[in-house]
């Protein structure tokens, strides 16, 4: 299986910061990358696919980059509703599989 | 909109049997691959399972391999995910998603809670 590793797994930020989260695969996946956003006790949501494509709805100061091994997930500005607990995951062979998680919290 | 809606979910002892469902509506479900999503209680997200258009493969975690079933009506647009010989850790959140485009999970269902307990 093609393990995801994601850091930090949490970080305090306050907001108006700029936030990175880098995600890096086992082996290399492409683009084959997606990124999801959770906030407590609601389904996660889908906020980057294909390592940099927006979805439809999702604010611009949230970006993806990155491709092969490593990624990165940026907000350029943090908002309150940003507070949230992020997750990358692969796409590119079966069984898909998570990063363990970011939790960005309030500083 | 799109809409997935899980039910089933509940509280079962050990070895227990328990089917979930999941009803889409707002999508043309017989065109799309479908999974399922677990979440134990605190932790972070596992896949379950998949299965394809027709429903004629499916695919699943190593963790419940031989135990859940996937399986899909097209025709009542209903995904299930049968869980048999049910254990401590399998008691998650079980969510339904619809795969979209680079296989990333577009669309998630509000989830079903299963809690496996004696």
């Amino acid at each position: 299986d093609i393990q995801m590793t994601q850091s930090p797994s949490s970080l305090s930020a306050s907001l108006g910061d700029r936030v990175t989260i880098t995600c890096r695969a086992s082996q290399s996946i492409a683009t084959y990358l997606n990124w999801y956003q959770q906030k407590p006790g609601t389904a996660p949501k889908l906020l980057i696919s294909g390592a940099s494509t927006l979805q439809s709805g999702v604010p611009s100061r949230f970006s993806g980059s990155g491709s092969e091994t490593d990624f990165t997930l940026t907000i350029s500005t943090l908002q309150p509703e940003d507070f949230a607990t992020y997750y990358c995951q692969q796409s590119y062979r079966t069984p898909p599989t998570f990063g363990g998680g970011t939790k960005v919290e309030i500083k | 909109q799109v809409q997935l809606v899980e039910s089933g979910g509940g509280v079962v002892p050990p070895g227990r049997s328990l089917r979930l469902s999941c009803r889409a509506s707002g999508i043309i479900f017989k065109t799309y691959v479908m999974h399922w999503v677990r979440q134990a209680p605190g932790k972070g997200l596992e896949w379950v399972a998949s299965i394809s258009y027709g429903g004629d493969d499916a695919d699943y975690a190593d963790s419940v391999k031989g135990r859940f079933t996937v399986s899909r009506d097209n025709s009542k647009n209903i995904l299930y995910l049968q869980l048999n010989g049910l254990r401590a850790d399998d008691t998650a959140v079980y969510y339904c998603a619809k795969e979209g485009v680079f296989r990333g999970f577009d669309y998630w269902g509000q989830g079903t809670p299963v809690t496996v307990s004696s």
